[in-house]
């Protein structure tokens, strides 16, 4: 129940294109649900986030798509370039002491 | 502001000894995390703590201990160590919902 599962694991697209990042949850107590990005060699970092009372959030060219119904939530990239590529993770925040319970990550690479 | 800061960066141990991993923000923030993490898992709660002298388990927290006497360190206390410790390891705080992660400790256990 604590379990947030993410795919796919590794992505290649061309510049330009569009990325998508998928996850699923089971456990409906969670509330916050962040994207973070992780270059090597560095901490993740938050790129963007959604709350379950919001279907969808863009901020730039990235985009949060979210299905309470189906408890499934998606990271979309538009026109993707070569500095997106890196790790993502997405995220669920419990209902106790803050705790986000992370997905497993995807490698993301955006050919030129 | 600093952020979050680790030391060190890197670490080789062989297996047995024992180590702290230091982490020390200066955001004022309450909450503060230890992550490992390790290929194709993604990042592994071991402990948190939601203020100064107040710390709980996560998700992996054994042969591992912390402490949290302010606000600002959160030290993570390694005893005989063991290969399977091989990861990176990661602190954060936060005092709402965006957690700062550090730039994190690469350690390896031979």
């Amino acid at each position: 129940q604590q379990q947030v599962k993410q795919s796919p694991q590794s992505l290649i697209v061309q510049k330009g294109g569009i990325s998508i990042i998928n996850c699923a949850y089971e456990n409906t107590a969670f509330d916050y649900f962040p994207w973070y990005q992780q270059f090597p060699g560095k901490g993740p970092a938050l790129l963007i986030a959604i709350r379950p009372d919001v279907s969808e959030k863009k901020e730039g060219r990235f985009t949060i798509s979210f299905n309470k119904s189906a408890k499934q939530f998606s990271l979309h990239i538009m026109d993707s370039q070569p500095g997106d590529s890196a790790t993502y993770f997405c995220a669920a925040r419990g209902p106790y002491g803050n705790k986000l319970v992370f997905g497993a990550g995807t490698i993301l690479r955006v050919k030129s | 502001n600093a952020g979050v800061t680790q030391t060190p960066k890197f670490r080789i141990l062989k297996i047995g000894q024992s180590m702290t991993l230091q982490c020390t923000q200066d955001m004022n923030h309450n909450y503060m995390y230890w992550y490992r993490q390790d290929p194709g898992m993604g990042l592994k709660l071991i402990y948190y703590s939601v203020g100064a002298g107040i710390t709980d388990k996560g998700e992996v927290p054994n042969g591992y201990n912390v402490s949290r006497s302010t606000t600002e360190d959160f030290p993570l206390r390694l005893e005989l160590a063991a290969p399977s410790q091989t990861s990176v390891y990661f602190c954060a705080s936060t005092q709402g919902t965006e957690q700062y992660f550090g730039p994190g400790t690469r350690l390896t256990v031979t």
